[in-house]
């Protein structure tokens, strides 16, 4: 069955350091999508992207944050500038449209960041 | 404000017993109902879904989920656990007022059976 791949499994990072977190989606996929979840909370939704720009974000993904279809085949999360409150674990999804069955996202490993 | 509340927070339970854990969500209008689950070490993968018809919705490995417009719920249920479904569970929701497909999920539930 076809997956989400992610990588680095594990990032550990300096604050003030800037991190780049990999995705390679599912190949024929057209949605994508970030998620993060602080160590005893929710899993939140950061960004959505489609057709090579972000459809929605939310509250939580401010100037800090950029994603980006470098080519083909991978998505990528970057922080600027880490604070200690970004150390998270960090989930890409993708999905085939945005209603109905087509909904159905698809989640990789996850990359879960440490920032010291 | 619009939530997904998951009401178990750590369910402790011995095989063959049932299973049913609460979701209950805020959002009105048309939604879509998702119950993911996580075993350790793994990824989320889909349990089951509900977009519309029949609310009562068969998932994987046993697993179903009753979905009731009048109490905004879509409990999660198995009527005989076994050890290998120790893992957290999460319930999500795709509003209907977004059109990109966010999900909003519920805080998870942890469970854990006995053998």
């Amino acid at each position: 069955e076809p997956e989400v791949t992610q990588t680095p499994s594990h990032q550990v990072t300096q604050m003030g350091q800037e991190v780049i977190l990999r995705c390679v989606p599912i190949s024929n996929h057209l949605y994508f999508y970030w998620y993060r979840q602080i160590l005893g909370q929710k899993v939140e939704f950061l960004v959505s992207f489609y057709n090579n720009e972000i459809s929605e974000k939310s509250e939580i993904f401010d100037d800090q944050f950029s994603v980006e279809r470098p080519d083909g085949s991978n998505f990528t999360l970057k922080i600027r500038s880490t604070k200690l409150e970004d150390s998270a674990m960090y989930f890409c999804a993708s999905s085939l449209g945005t209603s109905g069955a087509k909904n159905i996202q698809y989640f990789g490993a996850g990359t879960r960041l440490s920032v010291l | 404000a619009q939530s997904v509340s998951q009401h178990n927070h750590h369910v402790i339970l011995s095989e063959a017993a049932s299973l049913e854990l609460g979701c209950n969500y805020s959002y009105g209008g048309t939604v879509n109902l998702f119950w993911y689950v996580q075993y350790p070490g793994q990824h989320l993968q889909l349990l089951l879904k509900y977009f519309s018809g029949d609310p009562l919705v068969k998932g994987i490995k046993g697993f179903e989920a009753e979905f009731i417009k009048s109490k905004f719920s879509f409990n999660l249920r198995k009527p005989s656990v076994q050890w290998s479904d120790t893992a957290e569970y999460f319930c999500a929701v795709n509003p209907g007022s977004s059109n990109t497909g966010k999900l909003i999920f519920g805080q998870g539930t942890t469970l854990q059976v006995k053998p």
